[in-house]
């Protein structure tokens, strides 16, 4: 089976805090990982994926085999980052995504 | 250029009716996919096109639930006899052939009263 979790609903800092949203995936093969965001108002966008090691808007994430996580970073978080964050799985052989539930980043001033 | 479009934006419909979404893939893209985000609830995968066929359905929720995809573009949901718990933002999303990236559309509210 194929399954996220994102523990929390809701994370609130404040500007220029250290941000890190947890996802963890149960998955038995090679899994490939993503983060999705979406700002208020606009459509659910990709933020970044775990074969391209890249950082983007300052975020980066890892994945961590050994612990099955995927978690989101960024040191000094910014107000615009405010957005509803999902991590998401695609399972070797699958075309579908896999999404957790959501994390709610709230970045206050 | 133009990206994922889904029609209507909002729907609200009496318990019982049939209802249809449109979803219209970013040109060229021969990958469409049909995700479910329910209240409370992270986005549940409906169903895959490759072309016009639908090698993967398996995240249909019931027989009330259809898609089709026709000339390889334009995707329409069917929701057959329309429950409350149908209730849900109907998000589509279309991909490359390469499938690494899928790009979503803004989405369809559906309410059920």
């Amino acid at each position: 089976a194929q399954r996220v979790t994102q523990p929390e609903k809701l994370l609130s800092v404040f500007k220029g805090a250290p941000v890190e949203l947890k996802c963890n995936y149960s998955y038995s093969g090679s899994p490939e990982l993503f983060w999705y965001v979406q700002y208020s108002r606009q459509r659910l966008q990709l933020l970044l994926r775990h074969i391209s090691r890249e950082s983007i808007k300052g975020f980066t994430a890892d994945l961590n085999k050994g612990e099955t996580s995927f978690h989101l970073k960024k040191p000094f978080a910014q107000e615009e980052d405010s957005a509803m964050y999902y991590c998401a799985l695609r399972g070797t052989g699958f075309q579908k995504l896999v999404f957790g539930t959501g994390t709610r980043l709230l970045v206050s001033p | 250029g133009a990206g994922v479009s889904q029609s209507p934006s909002n729907k609200v419909t009496e318990k019982g009716k049939d209802v249809e979404l449109r979803c219209d893939p970013i040109s060229g893209h021969t990958a469409l996919y049909w995700y479910r985000q329910s209240l409370g609830q992270g986005l549940e995968f409906l169903i895959y096109f490759q072309g016009n066929s639908a090698p993967d359905k398996s995240g249909l929720p019931s027989d009330r639930f259809s898609a089709e995809r026709t000339g390889g573009s334009v995707s329409t949901l069917t929701i057959q006899r329309t429950q409350q718990e149908d209730s849900a933002v109907y998000l589509c999303a279309s991909s490359s052939q390469n499938q690494e990236t899928q790009y979503f559309g803004p989405g369809t509210r559906l309410l059920v009263l």
